[in-house]
């Protein structure tokens, strides 16, 4: 069966230390990957999406970058992490076009 | 206006109600999702609909894709349904993007 790990499941970190989150995926290959924020009591924001290794597109153009290193593998960095980076991180997978989404349990992350 | 709307923004019932979650689109679709988020962040896939109607144990959701609405039932509710329950739409343009409603906050007590 399909199943997906994320983490850390929290993180504390300074401003300006740098931040690695991964994802990987399961039983299941070419999926399509996703990095969303939910910031506190709010909906979830789009960051990076990937169909395919070392295909990234960004939908927020602040401090965090995406990688996707192998088929099944996410990752999301920051060199410098801001105050505003703090949130709740999610990695989801879809197999292909209509088909459901799966979520990790998420990363929550506090910059202080 | 949001592309996707839910209502209501919280629901609070008691346990045994019947429980009824809306979620209207704007845009065109070729499927939309429902989502529970639990208290504790993580994010579970109920349904996925293109048309008609969906069960899933004292779940059910429907969509009138003529009238652009879904709805998400839940039956005999319990304390434990209580999450985020959160719409999100695929759109015709076969983008990998969703559009995602704000979520109805749904707190059944016992």
């Amino acid at each position: 069966s399909q199943t997906i790990h994320q983490w850390p499941a929290t993180l504390v970190q300074p401003v300006g230390s740098p931040l690695s989150l991964e994802c990987t995926v399961e039983g299941t290959s070419n999926p399509n990957l996703y990095w969303y924020r939910q910031a506190a009591g709010r909906g979830l924001q789009l960051l990076f999406y990937s169909v395919g290794i070392g295909q990234i597109s960004s939908e927020v153009p602040q401090n965090l970058s995406a990688s996707r290193p192998q088929d099944r593998q996410f990752i999301l960095s920051s060199k410098k992490l801001l105050l505003s980076d703090s949130g709740f991180y999610l990695c989801a997978w879809r197999s292909a076009y209509n088909s459901p989404l799966h979520f990790g349990n998420g990363t929550r992350l506090t910059v202080t | 206006k949001n592309e996707v709307e839910q209502s209501p923004q919280n629901l609070t019932a008691q346990e045994g109600e019947f429980i009824t979650i809306n979620c209207s689109y704007s845009v065109g679709i070729s499927a939309l999702h429902w989502l529970q988020q639990h208290p504790g962040g993580g994010i579970v896939s109920l349904f996925m609909l293109s048309s008609g109607k969906k069960k899933h144990g004292r779940l059910i959701a429907t969509i009138n894709i003529q009238e652009k609405h879904s709805s998400l039932h839940i039956t005999a509710s319990h304390p434990r349904d209580s999450a985020v329950y959160i719409c999100a739409v695929e759109t015709t343009s076969g983008t990998y993007k969703y559009i995602f409603g704000t979520g109805t906050r749904l707190k059944v007590l016992a």
